[in-house]
C-alpha cells in the first residue's frame, strides 16, 4: 500500500519562528510536491522536486524554501513564519510527472 | 482569472439521486484531466482520470468538452459515502504541475 507520511498533523508556531515540515514517501517516486490548501482557493503549489537535490518553484514560493537530500524525503521550510502562512500543508509524490499524485495526511499549521 | 474554476456548491441531494457538476479551465493547452475526491479533514485521492471520449467508473461518469473547455462529473444513485469535496484537476502538456480547482462539495442525505 502506497504511503506518504508527514511529520505532524497539527503544529502551532509563533511569528518569526523557523518551521520545518517533513514528508516521506515509500514508493520510490522521483517527484515530490508541497501544496498549501486554503478555503476557496484550492491547492496551490509551493515547490516541487523531480529528483534528489533538484527543486523548482511553484506558484507561491515566497516565504518558503525546500530541501531534498534523499529521494524519499522532501522538507518544506518556513524561514520566518508569518500569520499569513497559517494553512493546511499537503505533501504529495508521483512517479512520472503528471501521473496520479499520492498525498500525505496534511499538516495544519497555525502561526500566532 | 483562476486556471480551474468550480461551483463550490454545496450540492445537497437525497440518497439515490443523480448529481452532476462542471468545472471550467482557462488554459487551452491543458492535456490531462482528473477528478480527485477529498473527504472532510482528509487528503485528496484520485477518483478518476477524464478521457476525451468520456469514461465511466461504476456510478461515476466523467466527460470532457475541449471546445468549451470544461469537464463534468456525474454521480448516479448517490450513496451517503459519496459525501465529499470533488476537486477538478488539469495538467498542461509537458508540465510537472497539476492545477487544482477549489472543489465542489456534495452532501448526500438519508
Amino acid at each position: 500500500d502506497v504511503k506518504v507520511t508527514q511529520s505532524s498533523r497539527y503544529l502551532v508556531k509563533r511569528t518569526g519562528e523557523k518551521v520545518f515540515l517533513e514528508c516521506v514517501q515509500d514508493m520510490d517516486h522521483e517527484n515530490m510536491f508541497w501544496y498549501r490548501q486554503d478555503p476557496g482557493l484550492g491547492l496551490r503549489l509551493i515547490y516541487f522536486s523531480y529528483d534528489v537535490k533538484m527543486k523548482e518553484k511553484g506558484d507561491i514560493p515566497e516565504g518558503y524554501s525546500v530541501s531534498r537530500e534523499k529521494k524519499e524525503r522532501f522538507s518544506l521550510i518556513l524561514e520566518s513564519a508569518s500569520t499569513n502562512q497559517t494553512s493546511m500543508y499537503l505533501c504529495a509524490s508521483s512517479a512520472p510527472p503528471g501521473n496520479e499524485q499520492f498525498f500525505g495526511p496534511g499538516t495544519r499549521l497555525t502561526v500566532l | 482569472r483562476k486556471e480551474v474554476e468550480q461551483d463550490p456548491g454545496p450540492f445537497n441531494v437525497p440518497e439515490g439521486a443523480t448529481v452532476a457538476f462542471n468545472c471550467t479551465y482557462s488554459n487551452s493547452a491543458s492535456q490531462s484531466f482528473f477528478w480527485y475526491r477529498q473527504d472532510c479533514r482528509k487528503e485528496p485521492k484520485l477518483l478518476m482520470s477524464v478521457y476525451s471520449s468520456g469514461n465511466e467508473d461504476g456510478r461515476f461518469t466523467a466527460q470532457l468538452n475541449r471546445a468549451s473547455q470544461y469537464i463534468s462529473l456525474l454521480i448516479r444513485d448517490s450513496k451517503l459515502s459519496d459525501s465529499a469535496t470533488y476537486l477538478c484537476v488539469v495538467r498542461s502538456f509537458n508540465d510537472y504541475k497539476l492545477s487544482f480547482g477549489a472543489g465542489t462539495t456534495v452532501t448526500v442525505r438519508a
